[in-house]
């Protein structure tokens, strides 16, 4: 059973390109959840999402920043008109159910983006 | 609340040691808590996890303890291994109060560093 697949696992962008940041959840999972890591620090909650929905976005910049995660195909977390300040690692992680109902995150191995 | 830019705290363990990570957390309503090892350029890899209604439970070579009064989770490590060298997060599920979905924190992490 594959786990968290993201790609690109590097992405170098000049500032006020596009970034795009996929990611295919565990097998029969359909909660989907962003996280950003800078260097030597934590991960910060972005987003969540279930299939075709966004569920709670309130860690997602509201300007540049979208995510999805359509019926067929991956999510999608994009970045438009990058920064220096956007360059991080982006991990993604999924679960089968509500976390509540003791159903952890997987994550992926994640994708390290860099501007120039 | 969010995790925060800290620098990492570290711990320096002999190999063959035990080692405990230590973690607060930040909300008592939370019910349903993760620890999760990052490894270099990788994604966080689930350890072990605990429901707020118990306050201890093991695994192979671990054991989580919660102690709800003063909010903080501890990890175990026995016999700790060069393999162990990564870094930790304590995650923690805050359930829905005017939502209806949860939401998962990250706590800043530690550094764990196995001296041969």
């Amino acid at each position: 059973n594959a786990g968290v697949m993201q790609n690109p696992r590097h992405l170098v962008r000049r500032r006020g390109q596009e970034a795009r940041l996929r990611c295919s959840p565990m097998k029969g999972h359909s909660h989907v959840y962003w996280y950003r890591q800078l260097p030597e620090e934590g991960l910060k909650f972005m987003v969540y999402l279930q299939k075709e929905n966004i569920i709670d976005e309130s860690g997602m910049p509201k300007e540049r920043f979208s995510a999805e995660f359509p019926k067929e195909g991956p999510s999608i977390l994009r970045i438009q008109q990058v920064v220096r300040g956007d360059s991080a690692a982006y991990f993604c992680a999924s679960s089968l159910d509500q976390v509540r109902d003791n159903s952890p995150l997987h994550f992926g191995n994640g994708t390290r983006l860099t501007v120039t | 609340g969010e995790s925060v830019g800290l620098h990492l705290p570290t711990l320096s363990v002999q190999e063959g040691d035990n080692s405990i990570i230590n973690c607060a957390y930040s909300n008592s309503a939370s019910d349903y808590f993760i620890w999760y090892k990052q490894e270099s350029g990788k994604g966080p890899q689930f350890i072990i996890d605990i429901r707020s209604n118990m306050d201890k439970r093991q695994g192979q070579r671990v054991t989580v303890l919660l102690n709800k009064t003063v909010k903080h989770l501890s990890l175990q490590i026995a016999a700790t291994q060069p393999g162990d060298s990564a870094v930790y997060f304590c995650a923690e599920n805050i359930p829905p109060l005017k939502t209806s979905y949860d939401k998962v924190i990250f706590g800043p992490g530690t550094s764990l560093s196995v001296i041969p």
